[in-house]
């Protein structure tokens, strides 16, 4: 199948500083891609879908200066948490999608547990 | 609106029994897509099976079948012969109309027993 690498898989750092995750598609052109946010034992909850070369889309409740997307090709999406504060601790996790008929199936990272010090 | 349904935080089974995982759905749209994930321990999404609103049969894939009662709105995983590799988070999800985002429920935590 197709495989999403996502990379750091764990991150430790200092508040106030950014951190930048990324999320690549290996074999095959994701022109969407979403991020995912997670906190222990939650569910998945969706903070915004990354399209390549234009703005992403972000949900409800998240803030678009603090999570900054970015899709520059159609295999390379990244997330960049700025000033990161002890609360942006998380597990974070991104996905892309396969249109293939009508099944779309999606693929996810192995995602990247932040951690705010 | 879309929503996705688990009430059922923890379940446990013997290990080679089959166990079932429920999930309910709300949507007014005639065209969707279910899907079933498992989220071991280390965090990765493992895609298991999709069945489709229109799929006139119920999805299977190895162990893994989907109970498809579109009149209910429920798309209950049934896992048999149970390993204790299976032990771990199991997520119901439901695209939307567009078929782009994807609405997860809270998620079932599945413990097999030896």
């Amino acid at each position: 199948g197709a495989v999403v690498s996502q990379h750091p898989s764990r991150v430790i750092c200092k508040s106030g500083t950014s951190v930048k995750i990324e999320c690549r598609s290996l074999d095959f052109q994701a022109t969407t891609m979403f991020w995912y946010r997670q906190f222990p034992k939650q569910s998945l909850m969706l903070m915004a879908t990354s399209n390549e070369g234009s703005k992403a889309t972000y949900e409800q409740g998240v803030e678009k200066d603090k999570f900054l997307i970015n899709h520059a090709s159609l295999t390379l999406s990244t997330l960049t948490v700025t000033s990161a504060h002890p609360e942006d601790s998380s597990f974070y996790i991104c996905s892309a999608r396969i249109i293939q008929g009508a099944n779309t199936e999606a693929f996810f990272g192995q995602g990247t547990r932040l951690t705010v010090v | 609106a879309q929503k996705i349904t688990q009430t059922q935080p923890g379940m446990f089974v013997q290990e080679k029994e089959a166990v079932t995982l429920d999930c309910t759905y709300d949507t007014s749209d005639p065209s969707y897509g279910l899907f079933w994930y498992k989220q071991p321990s280390s965090g990765e999404m493992i895609f298991l099976i999709y069945q489709g609103s229109y799929d006139q049969q119920n999805a299977t894939e190895g162990r893994y079948s989907l109970n498809f009662q579109k009149a209910r709105k429920s798309a209950n995983l049934v896992i048999s012969a149970s390993q204790l590799g299976d032990s771990a988070m199991y997520f119901c999800a439901m695209k939307d109309t567009g078929g782009f985002k994807t609405i997860f429920g809270a998620g079932t935590r599945l413990f097999v027993k030896a």
